[in-house]
């Protein structure tokens, strides 16, 4: 079946801009996760999503970020007034139920860059 | 919390020479354990995961890694490199967040370079 996509692939956007970057998960995962990338670095863990409710928040950086998700499907997460350090790779993935600890599907990601 | 280490950000072997790339993790219960490989320009997926049973685990691609608990390694091998893995290769652990499942620590990466 459909891996996991996200939308768009690429946002460049001015600062004190918001952005919504979408995630599809592949149909049926429960779980669904947000990780941001900045330019050769590691992977920094944003949220978590058990079917529609964030048992995890911790990882978002400020009250700029927040993140929905509708039933078991889409989520988007929205970065309102951005700033130039909000520039990085955007990855969403999903797994089948994130109560068990299991691997990670991941999306292609959403290039942001703030200008 | 679990963490993750991964020695090396830059590893550089020769085509056909043997792939060692080091991760260390801590935590206080048995872990959940992965490899994950993003090739350029593209997003992550799954090498190979250790969860319960056997150390040794074999992945896709020709690579393994064994589970050390004495040591809390989790070292990724494979003994002959070929120039399409050239890629970055991150170590990963899951860690509980209580009643509402699990969340996953990446390392910060290491990047595997193979010379012609």
């Amino acid at each position: 079946g459909a891996g996991v996509s996200q939308s768009p692939s690429n946002k460049v956007t001015e600062k004190g801009k918001d952005v919504e970057l979408r995630c599809d998960p592949i149909s049926g995962h429960t779980a669904l996760y947000w990780y941001r990338q900045r330019l050769g670095q590691g992977l920094e863990f944003l949220i978590y999503f058990q079917g529609n409710s964030a048992p995890d928040k911790s990882g978002l950086p400020s009250d700029r970020f927040s993140a929905e998700r509708t039933g078991e499907s889409v989520s988007t997460l929205t970065i309102q007034r951005t700033q130039q350090e909000d520039s990085a790779v955007y990855l969403c993935a999903s797994s089948l139920d994130g109560r068990t600890g299991r691997e990670q599907y991941f999306g292609p990601g959403t290039r942001l860059t703030v200008t | 919390a679990q963490s993750v280490t991964q020695l090396g950000s830059h590893v550089s072997v020769s085509e056909g020479a043997l792939v060692l790339l080091r991760c260390n993790y801590s935590s206080s219960v048995p872990p959940y354990l992965f490899w994950y490989v993003q090739y350029p320009n593209q997003g992550l997926q799954l090498l190979l995961k250790y969860t319960t049973g056997a150390t040794l685990v074999k992945g896709i691609n020709g690579f393994e890694a064994e589970f050390k608990k004495s040591e809390t390694s989790f070292h990724l091998t494979k003994p002959s490199a070929h120039m399409s893995d050239a890629a970055e290769y991150f170590c990963a652990v899951s860690e509980s967040v209580g009643t509402g499942g699990f969340k996953t620590i990446f390392g910060a990466g290491t990047r595997l370079f193979v010379k012609a």
